[in-house]
């Protein structure tokens, strides 16, 4: 089975600093997708961003960015220039690619991120 | 981006009654949804697996006569929590899968007293 974890249960990080949350996971399955999603204090679950398995290339959206290790199986979210709107759960997941179809997501424990003005 | 609408956001009941909460895909069809439970400061918890005019799935340890799903159409599933009880009280998720990754409801606080 598939496995998620988050190590750092929180994180801290000063306005317009730099922060990087960790992720790694476990599984013998060659074609997956791996998320990070956040979910701030109204619970409202928000994709962040998205990272196909068979892409060596980083995924980018904004101010965050991943760092995808696949032989490590270590799934990392960068946040640059963190805002205070950042101030959040997130959660790092696995999800299965059957090949045109997709299975349910796995979490991680998730990571609470505060952001210190 | 793809909406998905949870209702209601909160209820209260009295315990011994039935609540049922609805997960509506407003701008897709979502032939799959899934149903989470969320603990104070906890993850996701997956119950169970939604899937259009089929029987639900359920994971281990979920009661599926206490937790009754019914995916009717493409755009609606339903979770009917039966005879609750205040250890039922919880944050319940749904969502529903839309290519790879899937897109949240806003959740229900349920209160039972």
């Amino acid at each position: 089975a598939q496995t998620v974890t988050q190590s750092q249960p929180e994180m801290s990080v000063q306005e317009a600093e730099t922060v990087t949350l960790s992720c790694t996971y476990d599984t013998s399955e060659s074609d997956y997708y791996l998320f990070w999603y956040k979910q701030p204090p109204s619970r409202q679950m928000i994709l962040v961003i998205r990272q196909e398995a068979y892409k060596q290339q980083n995924a980018t959206e904004n101010r965050f960015s991943v760092n995808f290790q696949k032989a490590a199986k270590s799934f990392s979210l960068k946040i640059s220039d963190s805002q205070l709107g950042d101030a959040a759960m997130y959660f790092c997941a696995y999800q299965t690619d059957y090949g045109g179809s997709q299975g349910n997501l796995i979490f991680g424990k998730g990571t609470k991120l505060s952001v210190k003005p | 981006g793809a909406v998905v609408s949870q209702h209601p956001s909160w209820v209260i009941c009295k315990s011994g009654t039935s609540v049922k909460i609805e997960c509506r895909s407003l701008d897709f069809q979502a032939t799959t949804m899934f149903w989470y439970r969320q603990f104070p400061k906890q993850s996701l918890m997956l119950m169970a697996t939604s899937n259009e005019g089929s029987k639900a799935t359920y994971e281990q340890g979920v009661e599926k006569d206490k937790f009754l799903i019914n995916h009717a159409s493409l755009t609606l599933s339903t979770l009917t929590v039966t005879s609750a009880h205040p250890e039922d009280s919880s944050f319940y998720i749904c969502s529903a899968l839309l290519g790879a990754g899937a897109f949240f409801g806003q959740g229900t606080r349920l209160t039972v007293v």
